[in-house]
């Protein structure tokens, strides 16, 4: 769905920086969940958030991975301290409500560790 | 929690026969089975879904079965053509409603 923003598209980063990545919902949805996608893999779930709550952090690693949904502003997914590992593609996307399903995908935000 | 296999990881057809794709499912209280086609570096896209109360569902070419009882549900994509080729990805809802477990993805190639 065109109406799911992220920025940046491209994200370059060294070793050991921080990498920022940002959501905007389709207008009106409260619930984003991030996904990262491995080259030639399917997509893991990392986090689940409604507005200023994470209702579902299983799948992010603990450990220098942190997400948020403010209650104005876009999502964002934080990496610290970045590794050639977390080179991927993340994908966010947003639901209107959980009893509506259908979840609407971002174009991504392709984060490269050098 | 949910556990999603995708089969086969690859499919070539030749234009014009028909591709299937099936999933399988762990949690009989998953309701809800989207699929989604990813294009070379773009982002998912929702292509057909199907909830728990109908066991097919088709949208012109693209048609959707599902078996509640072998918790199996399948994609069918009737009369290819090469615009068809990308990957799909089968999901069901994590325990409860949402999150998405996805399949691994198959990739499938459409021979003019």
């Amino acid at each position: 769905n065109a109406g799911v923003m992220q920025n940046p598209r491209h994200l370059v980063r060294r070793r050991g920086q921080e990498a920022r990545l940002r959501c905007s919902p389709v207008k009106g949805h409260s619930h984003v969940y991030w996904y990262r996608q491995l080259p030639e893999e399917g997509l893991k779930f990392m986090v689940y958030l409604q507005k200023e709550n994470i209702i579902d952090e299983s799948g992010m690693p603990k450990e220098r991975f942190s997400a948020e949904f403010p209650k104005e502003g876009p999502s964002i997914l934080r990496i610290q301290q970045v590794v050639r590992g977390d080179s991927a593609a993340y994908f966010c996307a947003s639901q209107d409500r959980p009893s509506t399903d259908t979840q609407y995908f971002g174009p991504g935000t392709r984060l490269t560790v050098l | 929690g949910e556990n999603v296999e995708q089969h086969p990881s690859t499919l070539s057809v030749q234009e014009g026969d028909s591709a299937v794709i099936k999933c399988t499912y762990s949690d009989s209280a998953s309701n809800y089975f989207p699929w989604y086609k990813q294009e070379l570096g773009k982002r998912p896209q929702l292509i057909i879904d199907i909830r728990s109360n109908v066991g097919e569902k088709k949208d012109q070419r693209i048609a959707v079965t599902l078996n509640k009882t072998a918790k199996h549900f399948s994609l069918h994509i009737t009369e290819t053509q090469p615009e068809d080729s990308a990957v799909y990805f089968c999901a069901a809802p994590k325990a409860g409603n949402t999150p998405l477990v996805f399949g691994k993805g198959t990739r499938l190639s459409v021979i003019a």
